[in-house]
């Protein structure tokens, strides 16, 4: 039982440069989400799926899409990176969107030059 | 929108000092977790609490969720140098996104 994987766990994209941030849980988890982590602002919620095929924004969604083809997988698409999206990107995961605490990922931290 | 202040958002405490951080939401929650994150790690999940006025424990740490499921905090008893780390809250109302404060980062002084 791996839990939630991310990959990879570093990146430096250049300007204008489009990439996707995998994640990955095998626990069955109906509920998965992104946040983006920057210094003194906390985590702040990108995009969430409340399961297979659905997915909805959050608080920052500008600048990413996300997809859910399976219950297993959340991937992020960056579309065209700015120095802005420097940050640690987290993916979490829990059984439901209201009861269960959320378990994250390791993290991917990401340099856009 | 929902709004989770988190406060004092650094402690620097003398190990064996006791230490808490608080939590405020501008709206009534329908639950509130609270969260572990050591430095260079990711978010650990400690506890959530429901109840108006619950009070949980684990071991030295006792979490409160107040009468109007506003606020929480999060007091550590003599703190151990392992205590180390960022503390976040997150609030939810209904069935709504889980919202994070901004964190209290603990550092200890052996």
């Amino acid at each position: 039982n791996a839990g939630v994987t991310q990959t990879p766990k570093f990146q430096v994209l250049k300007t204008g440069q489009s990439m996707t941030l995998q994640c990955a849980q095998d626990m069955n988890h109906e509920y998965m989400s992104w946040y983006r982590q920057d210094p003194g602002m906390g985590l702040r919620l990108i995009h969430y799926s409340v399961g297979a095929g659905i997915t909805d924004q959050g608080e920052v969604p500008n600048g990413y899409n996300v997809s859910r083809s399976t219950t297993e997988d959340f991937p992020l698409r960056l579309l065209s990176a700015a120095p802005s999206q420097t940050s640690v990107y987290f993916c979490a995961s829990s059984y439901s969107s209201g009861t269960q605490g959320y378990t994250f990922g390791s993290g991917t931290r990401l340099t856009v030059v | 929108g929902q709004q989770v202040m988190q406060i004092p958002q650094y402690q620097h405490v003398q190990e064996g000092e006791d230490f808490t951080t608080y939590c405020n939401s501008s709206t009534t929650l329908s639950n509130i977790q609270w969260y572990k994150q050591r430095p260079g790690g990711h978010p650990v999940f400690l506890i959530q609490l429901v109840k108006s006025g619950e009070v949980k424990k684990q071991k030295r740490l006792t979490f409160q969720f107040g009468e109007a499921k506003k606020n929480s905090s999060l007091h550590i008893t003599a703190t151990q140098t392992t205590d180390v780390g960022t503390y976040f809250c997150a609030g939810r109302r209904g069935a709504q996104k889980l919202v994070f404060g901004q964190g209290t980062r603990l550092t200890i002084n052996p």
